[in-house]
């Protein structure tokens, strides 16, 4: 099953607006991440934030962590056309090495 | 950054023929590389880890015989999808981790790939 679940499913915002993102996840981690994709194509990585830290930034982007509620939150602040796309968050779950995919929130920014 | 390529980028087949989808990556080595299957509108599902030199590790449900995937070589792991059918239409995308397991990912492009 899947590690990460995000919400909203859907967020439609104006430019010039902020985006939040959620995420949850089931077990301990060492760190969760962000991916984003445009439709059709790879995903590209966004931020990483480890287990140990609770808040960390790139440019526009503001994550957030809650190990005690096993939750995480993206924010993309004063918000573009250009950020039209769908945000994952993803971690390694119990043993393993692979990243799991939570369901992926997908934001429409209008001008 | 590091750079993963992904090829090809869309296919069409029949139904019964068998694709290969090639991952590269371009300028690291990839000990492990990861496969992962999309459906429209939905998440990225883990299919297999590709490890170099040795056999991969296959998700629960995915069938190994279907799905065959090589790496061999520290740059190229490819997915076969063997005698396709129109359900195994979907997009796949591989990744790369250039500092190893539990850490930032490297996407393909990604392949769509079309059943008739």
């Amino acid at each position: 099953s899947q590690q990460g679940e995000e919400d909203p499913q859907a967020l439609s915002i104006q430019e010039g607006e902020n985006a939040t993102m959620n995420c949850s996840y089931k077990t301990s981690i060492n760190n969760l991440q962000w991916y984003r994709q445009n439709s059709g194509r790879g995903l590209v990585h966004l931020i990483l934030i480890r287990s140990n830290e609770r808040e960390k930034h790139s440019g526009r982007l503001r994550v957030t962590l809650d190990t005690s509620k096993k939750s995480s939150s993206l924010l993309i602040t004063a918000s573009r056309a250009a950020d039209t796309a769908s945000y994952f968050c993803a971690t390694v779950y119990q043993a393993g090495t692979a990243l799991i995919f939570g369901k992926g929130t997908t934001l429409s920014v209008s001008s | 950054g590091a750079v993963v390529s992904q090829h090809p980028s869309w296919v069409i087949c029949k139904s019964g023929t068998s694709v290969k989808i090639e991952c590269r990556s371009l300028d690291f080595q990839a000990t492990t590389m990861f496969w992962y299957r999309q459906f429209p509108k939905q998440s990225l599902m883990l299919m297999a880890t590709s490890n170099e030199g040795s056999k991969a590790t296959y998700e629960q449900g995915v069938e190994k015989d279907k799905f065959l995937i090589n790496h061999a070589s520290l740059t190229l792991s490819t997915l076969t999808v063997t005698s396709a059918h129109p359900e195994d239409s979907s997009f796949y995308i591989c990744s790369a981790s250039l500092l190893g397991s539990g850490e930032k990912l490297f996407f393909g492009s990604g392949t769509q790939l079309s059943v008739l």
